[in-house]
């Protein structure tokens, strides 16, 4: 079946530092779309990715899906402490309606 | 999000006991799902609903049951607690099969 696997799983920073997490599937992916966790929270949407080679930034997130659809990533530039929490990928269309997540990664930022 | 409350917040029970969470929606999502959060596995899907009555298992399913009677209810029942049962559960809804996930809050789940 589908694998969506997440790289780094923790990641710490320093305030004003960059991070990216990647996501890569063992399949094509048909769109890829980025949650965030906050710590004690739950998952809430962050953008859906379509197209190949797709770009998209939100402020200080940039989003891209590679060009062969089987992998994606999410830069932070200049993190700040409200960018701590967990980012997970999944594909919404999986197989039978089901959205397979990766395993998220963990950002932890200091001052 | 708006719209999505699970009940209870927080359970403790012991094992062997049955348990059912609920989530209740009134976004009139068509698709309606159940995820357990465990440390070092992220989000897996117990199970889902493409409809009222209609359910499929997910990747983790074992011990669990779930019913749909109404578009706004999505029961998870635990049959006889265990427990590698300890766990966050989370219910998600959405319109259709490619758009955002909406999570609840969760539920903490405790079995002794």
């Amino acid at each position: 079946g589908q694998q969506v696997m997440q790289i780094p799983q923790y990641q710490h920073v320093q305030e004003g530092e960059d991070f990216t997490t990647y996501c890569n599937s063992s399949t094509t992916l048909s769109n890829i779309q980025w949650y965030k966790q906050r710590p004690g929270g739950h998952p809430v949407f962050l953008i859906q990715l379509v197209k190949s080679g797709e770009v998209k930034k939100q402020k200080r997130l940039t989003f891209q899906f590679g060009e062969a659809k089987k992998n994606s990533s999410l830069h932070i530039t200049a993190t700040q402490t409200t960018d701590v929490g967990t980012y997970f990928c999944g594909d919404p269309t999986g197989t039978a309606s089901k959205l397979t997540f990766g395993t998220g990664t963990r950002l932890q930022v200091t001052l | 999000d708006a719209g999505i409350t699970q009940s209870p917040r927080h359970k403790v029970t012991e094992t062997g006991t049955p348990v059912t969470l609920r989530c209740h929606q009134t976004e009139n999502h068509r698709y309606m799902y159940w995820y357990r959060q465990d440390p070092g596995h992220g989000l897996r899907l117990i199970h889902y609903s493409y409809g009222v009555k209609d359910t499929d298992k997910g990747e983790v399913s074992d011990g669990y049951s779930v019913s749909r009677s109404k578009t706004e209810d999505f029961l998870l029942t635990l049959e006889s607690a265990t427990s590698s049962q300890t766990s966050v559960y989370f219910c998600a809804t959405r319109t259709d099969t490619d758009s955002p996930l909406h999570f609840g809050n969760g539920t903490r789940l405790t079995v002794t």
